[in-house]
């Protein structure tokens, strides 16, 4: 079973870069079997996709954040990465790393695997 | 985006009891229709997928069905541990969206 766990610092200052670190165990990041996701979560808010990269190093990422957002993996570590450029306090949330899969028999997809989810305040 | 249109906010309800929660995609999504459970402090659980196919070692008290722009999860026999909130997603396109959740409480 896939499981995942995200690290990087808890507090951010305002125009500076966020920065976190999902660090994948129980399967290798370049099976092919999932893309690799980040889903942010404002305190008492909704959901909030902010992109997914796949093994391959290619990338999609909400058109709300694409200007900020950078992702990337890391095949020797076992491990993709987020960072979110010229955060303000809009940006404090839980930010979670997911697995997407894509199904065909069923048809879907869907994230199936979470991390327990970073804490990132951007503060002064 | 798909705008994804949950309703309602939030429910109470008992032990017991029968509960749905609905879910209006924005336009039709085929069977791209997911749905989570979220428990405070906790990340989302995935629950069902494709609509109503539900996910390894979720209690067959849930269900979930709809097609096109109309979804629905059904709690049957609702549990203690069932009280939580639900999100419902759509990944027809890109970007993923999901709805505003629906929280259930206890009456």
């Amino acid at each position: 079973q896939v499981q995942l766990q995200e690290s990087g610092p808890g507090l951010v200052k305002p125009s500076q870069t966020l920065s976190l670190t999902c660090t994948v165990s129980g399967g290798s990041i370049s099976s092919g079997d999932y893309y690799w996701s980040w889903v942010r979560q404002p305190a008492g808010k909704g959901l909030e996709w902010i992109g997914r990269v796949y093994t391959s190093g290619s990338t999609n990422y909400n058109p709300s954040l694409k200007s900020r957002v950078t992702m990337s993996v890391d095949t020797s570590n076992n491990q993709f990465s987020l960072r979110l450029s010229s955060v303000t306090a809009a940006d404090t949330a839980v930010y979670y790393c997911a697995t997407e899969r894509v199904s065909l028999s069923p048809r879907g997809h869907y994230f199936g695997y979470w991390g327990q989810g970073a804490l990132v305040t951007v503060s002064s | 985006d798909i705008q994804m249109a949950q309703s309602p906010s939030s429910l109470s309800a008992s032990v017991g009891d029968r509960v749905s929660v609905t879910c209006r995609a924005s336009q039709s999504i085929s069977s791209y229709f997911n749905w989570y459970q979220q428990k405070p402090g906790q990340a989302p659980k995935l629950l069902i997928h494709g609509v109503s196919n539900l996910q390894s070692g979720v209690p067959s008290r849930f269900s979930g069905t709809g097609s096109g722009t109309d979804f629905t999860l059904t709690i049957s026999n609702l549990q203690p541990e069932d009280f939580a909130t639900y999100f419902c997603q759509q990944t027809y396109s890109t970007p993923p969206t999901f709805g505003q959740g629906t929280r259930v409480e206890v009456k």
